[in-house]
């Protein structure tokens, strides 16, 4: 299976700051997934990065709020912007390991973002 | 479009006794579907998946689930429940290889002794 690191592993920010949160994969990989879990509360996903193109959006999220990179086939940065308290989430990025034939995903461990 | 509900937010069982996490799902093309175990301040790990084969899939830890399409479920089990089973498990749906997951809401598992 793919291993996913994640930094940094938690913050606490202002509000109103912003902060890039980096997820780096040890194989090159072709879609990679930004998810956010809210305290208590499941999965949601955010957007899906692939290399060379730009980020894909669920509903109720946007570009501005949560720029994306995805320069290469092992890295993307996730950046929460002008946050606040409603922002305080782990986020978790996750690949799908496509090179087994598989379908499945594989997560990093999640940074736990609290915002005051 | 997708979704997943798993009845039962919380469940607790006493050691040793059956574990039974309910799980159902929509979707408009046939489904690949997965559990995965969150342990407090960690990240998600993958217990089994569900893509077409078997339809009794067995994953880690002695869990196993079975996919029936006619009931659109796809349940997680476990004959003998261990303390170390206390988790968060998740279930969720793919339409297709490369689709996004749709999760459950979550089921918290307490383990008694």
């Amino acid at each position: 299976s793919a291993v996913i690191s994640q930094k940094p592993s938690r913050d606490i920010c202002q509000r109103g700051t912003s902060l890039t949160i980096q997820c780096q994969v040890d194989s090159q990989v072709t879609m990679m997934f930004w998810y956010r879990q809210q305290p208590g509360q499941s999965l949601t996903l955010i957007a899906t990065a692939n290399q060379g193109s730009e980020a894909t959006y669920e509903s109720g999220f946007v570009i501005d709020k949560f720029p994306i990179s995805r320069p290469n086939l092992t890295f993307s940065t996730l950046t929460v912007s002008n946050m606040s308290p409603e922002d305080s989430s782990i986020y978790l990025c996750s690949v799908e390991d496509r090179a087994r034939g598989s379908y499945e995903q594989y997560f990093g461990p999640g940074t736990r973002l609290t915002v005051t | 479009a997708q979704s997943v509900t798993q009845l039962g937010s919380h469940v607790s069982v006493s050691e040793g006794a059956l574990v039974l996490l309910r799980c159902n799902y929509s979707s408009s093309v046939p489904p690949y579907l997965f559990w995965y175990v969150q342990y407090p301040n960690q990240g998600l790990q993958l217990l089994l998946k569900y893509t077409s084969a078997a339809t009794l899939v067995k994953g880690i830890n002695g869990f196993e689930a079975e996919f029936k399409k006619s009931e659109t479920s796809f349940h997680l089990t476990k004959p003998s429940a261990h303390m170390s089973d206390a988790a968060e498990y998740f279930c969720a749906v793919s339409g297709n290889a490369g689709n996004m997951l749709t999760f459950g809401g979550g089921t918290r598992l307490m383990v008694k002794p």
